[in-house]
């Protein structure tokens, strides 16, 4: 069973220039997630979607940040403008169960 | 928001030894209680899970303890292996899906 992907794998952009992040869930699976780690912490939740709706958004800061999953299936998350703690891993997940959630290899962000 | 209370931040074990990483968290509204591993430059994985219906769970080398009363549970990994050393988080469920706790590094040495 293929995992999930994400794309880039790294990104390294100055401030206030925008990027985007790519993520292809485990087929079949409904739920997806989108997490920030910053360095030595756990990961937080950005924004959750089930299917191609969102149930979970209240820790996105909906100013820079947006996603949006399209279909149902694949999602992309976008920052714009960047600022300088932006820079963290942004891990994308998906699962059929709310707890066992399968995590892509994550996208390493460093804004200058 | 649930709260999620790891400890130790980091932990140096000796090849074979025991390693405990405890977990505290504080609301019991949901019913599962993961514990995932982080290796650098991966993402976490899934290692093992409890349901508080039980107060242990063994999968191999990895054991979850559980105290609901006490609102606590804890990883042990037993005959520790240099391969264990990775980042260890308990998670809970929360108004999210789940909390993560800050992680646990754990080194196994020779």
């Amino acid at each position: 069973e293929a995992g999930v992907a994400q794309s880039p794998r790294y990104k390294i952009i100055e401030k206030r220039q925008s990027v985007a992040f790519w993520c292809n869930p485990i087929s079949g699976h409904a739920t997806l997630y989108w997490y920030q780690q910053i360095l030595g912490q756990g990961p937080k939740l950005l924004i959750q979607f089930q299917n191609n709706g969102v149930v979970d958004d209240s820790q996105l800061p909906k100013d820079r940040f947006s996603a949006e999953r399209l279909k149902g299936v694949d999602s992309t998350l976008k920052i714009q403008p960047a600022k300088l703690e932006d820079s963290a891993v942004y891990l994308c997940a998906s699962s059929l169960l709310p707890g066992e959630q399968f995590f892509g290899p994550g996208t390493r962000l460093t804004v200058l | 928001q649930q709260q999620v209370k790891q400890s130790p931040q980091s932990l140096i074990v000796q090849k074979g030894g025991i390693s405990i990483i405890n977990c505290a968290y504080e609301n019991t509204a949901f019913d599962y209680f993961p514990w995932y591993q982080q290796f650098p430059g991966k993402g976490p994985a899934l290692l093992i899970a409890i349901r508080p219906d039980v107060s242990e769970k063994k999968e191999g080398r990895f054991t979850i303890s559980f105290n609901k009363s006490a609102k606590q549970f804890s990883l042990h990994i037993m005959d520790s292996q240099p391969g264990d050393s990775a980042t260890y988080f308990c998670a809970a469920p929360g108004n999210t899906p789940l909390v993560f706790g800050k992680g646990t590094r754990l080194s196994v040495i020779a």
